[in-house]
């Protein structure tokens, strides 16, 4: 079946980078996403990656894409406390055109 | 301007109740969708919807019906509410269903609680 797994929660200091870990099931994936939900918040797509690309940079984050592995990173640099947060990885369902499969959340807790 | 809202915001109310939750896009979406979080922050899909076209998560009880009365709005209603309702429901859009179009924007969660 369809699943993405993440690890639930990671705590990093202040200033550290942070790596957060994602491995999906459908090799066929067209786009990967990373979501972020701040305390009491809706998800924000974070960012994306198109299945051709093996890295993608912008700013802070580093999206690292393994296809053989099915392997999705995302690492944040410079952690910041704003940076706390759960972050979710997704992928689109192979048996449900349009749906995206969330990871339950990697919580990101980071200490001054 | 907020893309996609959801109202109300808080949603507290006793068990055996009917209650809706309003949902609306100013996107210019074709497709949305309805999930549930639970209190792990477990996020699971309850519905999609594009083009009339209705998609349900198997696991979903018929007590949850969405309604749709154009393609800005997507409701859920929700019949004889249970304890285990008890949740975060987000509302979200896409562009469409293929490629980047499938990039989903979420609204800001309604917060229901069932005594």
């Amino acid at each position: 079946g369809e699943d993405v797994e993440q690890s639930l929660f990671l705590s990093v200091r202040e200033g550290d980078s942070s790596v957060i870990n994602c491995t999906y099931t459908d090799s066929s994936s067209t786009y990967l996403y990373w979501y972020k939900q701040e305390p009491g918040a809706g998800l924000q797509l974070l960012t994306y990656i198109f299945s051709n690309m093996d890295m993608k940079q912008d700013q802070r984050l580093t999206v690292l894409l393994n296809k053989k592995d099915k392997h999705l990173s995302l690492r944040i640099a410079d952690t910041q406390t704003g940076d706390s947060a759960i972050y979710f990885c997704a992928e689109p369902s192979r048996g449900s055109q349009g749906n995206l499969i969330f990871g339950k959340g990697t919580k990101l807790s980071v200490k001054p | 301007d907020t893309a996609v809202s959801q109202t109300p915001k808080y949603l507290v109310t006793q068990m055996g109740n009917d209650k809706s939750i309003k949902c609306e896009q100013n996107l210019g979406h074709d497709t949305m969708y309805w999930y549930k979080q639970d209190s792990k922050k477990f996020l699971k899909i309850m519905f999609s919807y594009n083009n009339k076209e209705l998609i349900i998560n198997e696991t979903v009880p018929n007590r949850f019906s969405p309604k749709s009365p154009d393609k800005a709005h997507l409701n859920l209603h929700i019949n004889s509410l249970e304890l285990g309702d008890s949740a975060v429901y987000f509302c979200a859009s896409s562009q469409g269903l293929a490629g980047i179009q499938e990039t989903q924007y979420f609204g800001p969660g309604t917060r229901l609680l069932v005594l």
